[in-house]
């Protein structure tokens, strides 16, 4: 069946440093990959997507890759903050559909 | 605009309870959804709706009931509480597709469930 594989699930990096998590999706007609943000006790809050038409997007300190060909797509976040700590969920998406297929997550720490 | 509300926010039951948690958004979204998040699993769906008076069964239905009489509400139904239902659970909505994408998902603030 349909999955997304994230890793890693838990990553700790110095502030200042920059963290990247991978997502792997298994259906290629999936289209749109949002990434949702979690704080502790929480609601997940999108924080960045990208469509299938486009290879990569920028907003701030947050990017979001595509590499259609390999079906997968990476978060990239650039210096790293204490306030970026949090759960990170990838989603896997296509169009005409209702389904929104989510990774486990990665635990982020940011270590000041 | 409130967004997404979910009441109740805590709730503790004894096994074999009911009880019906409540979802309401005011962005006139036709997608409405209910997750549950375990540790460790990530979001999974339970049951879904695509506009009022329509629901349909997600990953892990079993032993929950959904309603949608309102565009606005979605509601989920515990019948007999179990051990197993212990929960964050999440409410989420989206409008229709975009140029022909999906739109982006919004959650509610998750109501926490414990059953014993």
């Amino acid at each position: 069946g349909e999955n997304v594989e994230q890793h890693p699930s838990t990553l700790s990096v110095q502030e200042g440093d920059s963290a990247v998590i991978k997502c792997t999706y298994s259906d290629s007609a999936s289209n749109y990959f949002p990434w949702y943000k979690q704080e502790l006790g929480k609601r997940p809050q999108l924080i960045i997507d990208i469509r299938s038409n486009v290879g990569e997007k920028k907003d701030q300190r947050i990017a979001v890759t595509l590499n259609k060909t390999a079906k997968h797509f990476s978060l990239h976040i650039t210096e790293t903050q204490p306030e970026d700590s949090a759960v990170y969920f990838c989603a896997a998406s296509m169009s005409g559909t209702y389904k929104y297929i989510f990774g486990t997550g990665t635990r982020l720490k940011v270590l000041a | 605009n409130a967004g997404v509300t979910q009441t109740p926010k805590f709730r503790v039951l004894k096994t074999g309870q009911s009880m019906t948690l409540l979802c309401a958004q005011d962005m006139n979204h036709e997608y409405m959804y209910w997750y549950r998040q375990d540790p460790g699993m990530g979001l999974r769906l339970i049951h879904y709706s695509v506009g009022e008076g329509t629901t349909a069964k997600g990953e892990v239905p079993d032993g929950y009931n959904v309603s949608r009489l309102k565009k606005q509400n979605f509601l989920l139904g515990l019948e007999s509480a179990a051990p197993s239902q212990t929960s964050v659970y999440f409410c989420a909505s989206r409008t229709l597709e975009e140029s022909g994408y999906n739109s982006p998902l919004h959650f509610g603030n998750g109501t926490r469930l414990t059953v014993t």
